[in-house]
């Protein structure tokens, strides 16, 4: 069974702390992809990843940063937790055009 | 920027009907759209995707159009289950962009 797994269920971390948000596909997908999602403000992009070695910002990458060393793990690193950064945080992947498009389970992360 | 609306936001029907959900985006340079399922706490599912060639998908009791001169697409639900209870979320593929989603819930 393909699968989009993602590290933690829930996560508590500290304010200031440096978070690392793994997320593994099994697939040989292209894209990678992670989003945030909040009540009453959806799913929003957080950045995504074409290829390898490559990122590209979405909506909202401020506080964020990712890297992709090989094709299966993308990471999702906060620099600095805080606490408007506590969300659900969901990973996803795909193959070219969008086809095979698959969510991972989803991270919540609390900053307190 | 592309924007992707769902009407309505919420949706409560006996089980048995058919349904239809919307969906409107802005960018009419959309390539190709999806639309998901979420099940409370969990992540998404793919269920359709019309890529740009196309203008509907099915599969099963599922339907969805793609109609790029208004900006709409819908998803038709035949013979709805309670099973169906879900929120159900378009995304404009390109753009990355989803909508809010319409949180559908079945009544046996």
């Amino acid at each position: 069974d393909v699968k989009v797994t993602q590290s933690s269920r829930y996560l508590v971390k500290r304010t200031g702390e440096k978070v690392f948000l793994e997320c593994v596909q099994d697939m040989d997908h292209e894209n990678m992809f992670w989003y945030r999602q909040d009540p009453g403000l959806g799913l929003r992009l957080i950045y995504f990843s074409y290829d390898v070695k490559m990122k590209e910002k979405g909506d909202i990458p401020e506080g964020y940063s990712v890297s992709r060393e090989k094709k299966e793990r993308f990471s999702l690193i906060l620099e600095s937790a805080s606490t408007n950064q506590t969300s659900m945080y969901l990973c996803a992947s795909s193959l070219e055009g969008a086809r095979g498009y698959t969510f991972g389970s989803g991270t919540r992360l609390t900053v307190v | 920027k592309q924007e992707v609306t769902q009407i309505p936001a919420a949706l409560s029907v006996p089980e048995g009907e058919n349904l239809v959900l919307n969906c409107s985006f802005t960018d009419s340079a959309i390539y190709n759209l999806q639309w998901f399922r979420q099940d409370p706490g969990k992540g998404l599912t793919s269920l359709l995707l019309i890529q740009s060639s196309q203008r509907e998908q099915t599969s099963g009791r599922l339907n969805a159009s793609l109609d790029k001169s208004s900006g709409r697409s819908t998803l038709y639900i035949a013979a709805s289950q309670p099973g169906d209870s879900a929120t159900y979320l378009c995304q404009g593929a390109q753009k990355l962009v989803f909508g809010q989603g319409t949180r559908l819930t079945i009544n046996p």
